[in-house]
């Protein structure tokens, strides 16, 4: 399977506990990006990558969650401390870089369930 | 105001018929235009790409008004199979950074 790859599928844990995110992008994508999406809701952008490099990052990004692409090829998405206001569906997602439209391609998200 | 606001229905449709989503932008610097599909639980799914002379892939017909800013995605002849929800995604580069979701519209189709 050469799509998007996140892992794990779900992830249950205590308030308070940290928790980290795996994503691997399409192998020729260059972009990456994590969403957040809440039930009833779109996605909500999070950050971005281009390579190794983080590009943008959204407010909604606190400074409990970090995401890192050291090497320009899988990311991961840390957050310390969970709140029950994280529990949601964190998706990933690649496209290739270049001029007109680059759609994203999604993984299948990881459930993340605060207790 | 959201930045892409759709209808979130539910349209509930017999098999066969027509049916249209609307969804609207507030960003005139807004460049890029994109239908997803996503069933219940699982994640989006390019549907069609919307370019400014409107496109069509087989029973899916997708609009673009620049000067009203809004987009449109047509349904002919719907199926079961249709049933989802459609997320309406805006970027504002052509070469994309972050892409802005609609909250979607929900679709039922029904024998």
């Amino acid at each position: 399977d050469t799509g998007v790859s996140q892992d794990p599928r779900h992830k249950i844990t205590k308030r308070g506990q940290n928790v980290t995110f795996r994503c691997d992008p399409i192998s020729e994508h260059n972009r990456l990006y994590w969403y957040r999406q809440t039930l009833g809701q779109g996605p909500e952008f999070l950050t971005y990558f281009q390579n190794e490099a983080q590009l943008e990052k959204s407010r909604l990004l606190s400074d409990r969650f970090s995401a890192e692409r050291p090497k320009g090829s899988f990311s991961t998405l840390e957050i310390q401390r969970t709140e029950q206001g994280d529990s949601a569906m964190y998706l990933c997602a690649s496209s290739p870089a270049g001029a007109g439209n680059q759609p994203q391609h999604f993984g299948d998200g990881t459930r993340l369930s605060i207790l | 105001r959201k930045e892409v606001e759709q209808d979130p229905g539910p349209f509930n449709v017999p098999e066969g018929a027509t049916v249209a989503f609307n969804c609207t932008y507030s960003n005139s610097a807004s460049q890029s235009f994109f239908w997803y599909r996503q069933d219940c639980r699982k994640e989006p799914k390019l549907l069609m790409s919307v370019y400014s002379s409107g496109n069509e892939d087989g029973r899916f017909t997708a609009q673009l008004n620049r000067a009203s800013q809004y987009i449109s995605l047509l349904i002919r002849d719907s199926k079961l199979s249709d049933s989802a929800t459609y997320l309406c995604v805006v970027n504002i580069a052509t070469n994309a950074g972050k892409s802005t979701f609609g909250d979607g519209t929900t679709l039922t189709v029904k024998p």
